[in-house]
């Protein structure tokens, strides 16, 4: 079936440091991907997306590119900041054709605390 | 539109009671999801819907547990009789389509089974 791994955390950095978050996936389909982040006490909100390969999704300074060849999708920002601290899920969604689950397979999360 | 609306936001009940969670998925969208948050296991779906009838309740985890959708408005997660292991954060999301698609989660509701 289906799977999703990501880095466990937490994941602490300093302000202004370089975020990687890696995220690899298993799919039967030719999946679309997603990272969603969930704040304190929040449920989780759409972060960026991608849908084919080599495809990049950005918002907010975060990056992920869909790499087929190495089924990974990870999270990368160039400089983070303490509003980013937050836990961040990678999650598959399976193509309109073919086999494997309907709705999001998620990662168990990743809790990023960034200090000042 | 308001986005997916849950109630309560807080739930605390004594260990044998039944509790109802509540939610109302955004307007126009035909898949509703029900997931359970918990440290130890993260993320798990629980059951969805398609057009208010459900698909998937593989991930219920006991007889314990039963969900509805009486229209596209509204769907219920009851627990009958509660136990401490049920405590966890509920989330319910909701999709127009399933595959390919980003799903949109209500805020949750915290249930403590004391």
């Amino acid at each position: 079936g289906d799977s999703v791994t990501q880095m466990e955390g937490p994941v602490t950095l300093s302000e202004e440091a370089f975020l990687t978050i890696n995220c690899t996936y298993t799919a039967t389909g030719y999946p679309s991907l997603f990272w969603y982040v969930q704040y304190p006490g929040e449920g989780l909100q759409l972060l960026l997306k991608a849908t084919k390969a080599d495809d990049k999704g950005s918002n907010k300074g975060f990056e992920a590119t869909y790499r087929k060849e190495t089924t990974s999708f990870h999270l990368e920002k160039g400089s983070v900041q303490v509003s980013d601290s937050a836990v961040y899920f990678c999650a598959l969604s399976e193509g309109a054709v073919g086999g494997g689950a309907d709705g999001l397979t998620f990662g168990k999360g990743t809790h990023l605390i960034i200090q000042p | 539109d308001a986005g997916v609306i849950q109630s309560p936001r807080h739930e605390v009940t004594e260990m044998g009671q039944e509790v109802t969670l509540r939610c109302k998925p955004i307007s126009g969208h035909d898949y509703l999801f029900w997931y359970r948050q918990t440290m130890m296991r993260g993320l798990e779906l629980l059951i969805y819907f398609n057009n208010n009838v459900p698909i998937d309740d593989s991930g219920m985890p006991e007889d314990r547990f039963s969900a509805k959708m009486p229209n596209a408005s509204f769907s219920t997660l009851k627990i009958q009789p509660s136990e401490p292991r049920d405590s966890a954060v509920y989330f319910c999301a909701s999709s127009f389509g399933a595959r390919n698609t980003e799903a949109f989660f209500g805020q949750g509701t915290r249930l403590t089974v004391v």
